[in-house]
Formats: C-alpha cells, structure tokens, sequence
C-alpha cells in the first residue's frame, strides 16, 4: 500500500524550531519529487516546498524561504521539512504529499498530517 | 504569483442535481489545472490534473474542462459522498497556488 506518515509536530515558542519528517512505503521514494502542503485551522490549501528527486532542486513558497528547509533521504525513504523561526501564522496541518509526474505537478498521495501550533 | 479564485464559496445542491464548480487564474495557466476534494477530518484527494483527466479511482461522474484562465469542475449527479470543500490549484508557474475552495453542501 502506497502510504505517507508525518510526524513531528508539536506546540512551539515563536522563534523556535521543529523539524518535520514524513515516512514513505509502498512505491519508490527516489523517483519522485515530494512536497510539503499546510493548512491553518480552518482555512485552505497552502503548497510550502518541494524537492526533487535527487534533492538538486528545491522550492519554496516567499513567506517560508530563508526559515524553512525542506530536504530527503532517499536511502531511508523519508522527506523532512526543518522550521525555523517560527510564527503564529505557521500554525498549521502540515502534509507531505507525493507530486504526480514532474517538478510542479499535482499531489496524488497525501499523508495523513501534522500539527504545528505556534503560541507562547 | 497565480491567483486562483474559486466561485462559489458555498453550493447547496440535491441529490442527484448536477453541480458546476468554476475557478479562474489571474493570468493563463495553459491546462495545469487540478482539482482536490477534502472532506471534514481527512486529507485532500486528487480528482482532476491537466484541467480534464480523471485520477485513479475518480467516478466518471466528475468531469473538469478548461483552458487559459477559465476551468469548471462539474458533478453530474451528485451523490451523498460527493460533500465536502473542493480546491482548484495551478501548477503552471512556481510558487504553486490553491484557490480558497468551494463548499459542497448536500
């Protein structure tokens, strides 16, 4: 079964740091670009980054770059996001989510989430 | 960035009435277009990429059309597991962008 884990989320100071993992099985991690998807508390959808496979090329949305670093390791099948500097407004449901095809493209496996609240 | 506006904030719709979802791009995306449907408690799921191709395991009831700016996402007859908040995106130019969703309400 094609399956995505996250994990590491938890309540943090702002300023602080966390650092994200999302598990991957079922298919080959190394072939596919991954991303990292959040969602505040009652609100939309929010792409944050991606990576490609060989983790060459990353992408970031403005409001994380220079704080965020998303990155993989293929050998252990895991994509990481470390958040640093955090914000109230980074409180969220983080998703690691598979990309479809290429760099850019849709997500067509999503895991099942993280929180991250950031709050004093 | 593309921003990807979604209309109508919330549609109440009978079962077995068809439903038209529309999204608009601020500038042309080509057909790098997708749909997602999220249901309360759950994690998105990919119905629709290239504005028109259905994902594995999408009912044929659901069918996406567009191009350039303009897309539609319509439910032919919805059915009770069709609720939820639908999300357009487009992956035309980085950074990726969701429209703020469409409520389905039964």
């Amino acid at each position: 079964e094609v399956q995505l884990v996250e994990s590491g989320g938890d309540l943090v100071q702002p300023g602080g740091s966390l650092r994200l993992s999302c598990a991957a099985s079922g298919f080959t991690f190394s072939t596919y670009w991954m991303s990292w998807v959040r969602q505040a508390p009652g609100q939309g959808l929010e792409w944050v980054a991606s990576i490609k496979q060989d983790g060459s090329e990353k992408q970031y949305v403005d409001s994380v770059k220079g704080r965020f670093t998303i990155s993989r390791d293929n050998a252990k099948n895991s994509l990481f996001l470390q958040l640093n500097s955090l914000r109230a407004e980074d409180t969220a449901v983080y998703y690691c989510g598979r990309v479809l095809r290429g760099d850019g493209d849709p997500f067509d496996i999503w895991g099942q989430g993280t929180m991250v609240t950031v709050s004093s | 960035e593309i921003v990807m506006t979604q209309s109508p904030a919330t549609l109440s719709v009978s079962p077995g009435e068809r439903a038209t979802l529309s999204c608009r791009a601020s500038q042309s995306v080509s057909r790098h277009v997708a749909w997602y449907q999220q249901k309360p408690g759950q994690t998105p799921r990919l119905l629709i990429y290239d504005a028109s191709t259905g994902a594995t395991g999408v009912p044929a009831r659901l069918s996406g059309y567009g191009s350039g700016t303009e897309f539609t996402l319509t439910i032919s007859s919805l059915q009770s597991e069709d609720f939820g908040v639908y999300y357009c995106q487009q992956y035309h130019k980085w950074p990726l962008t969701f429209g703020g969703g469409t409520k389905v309400e039964i």
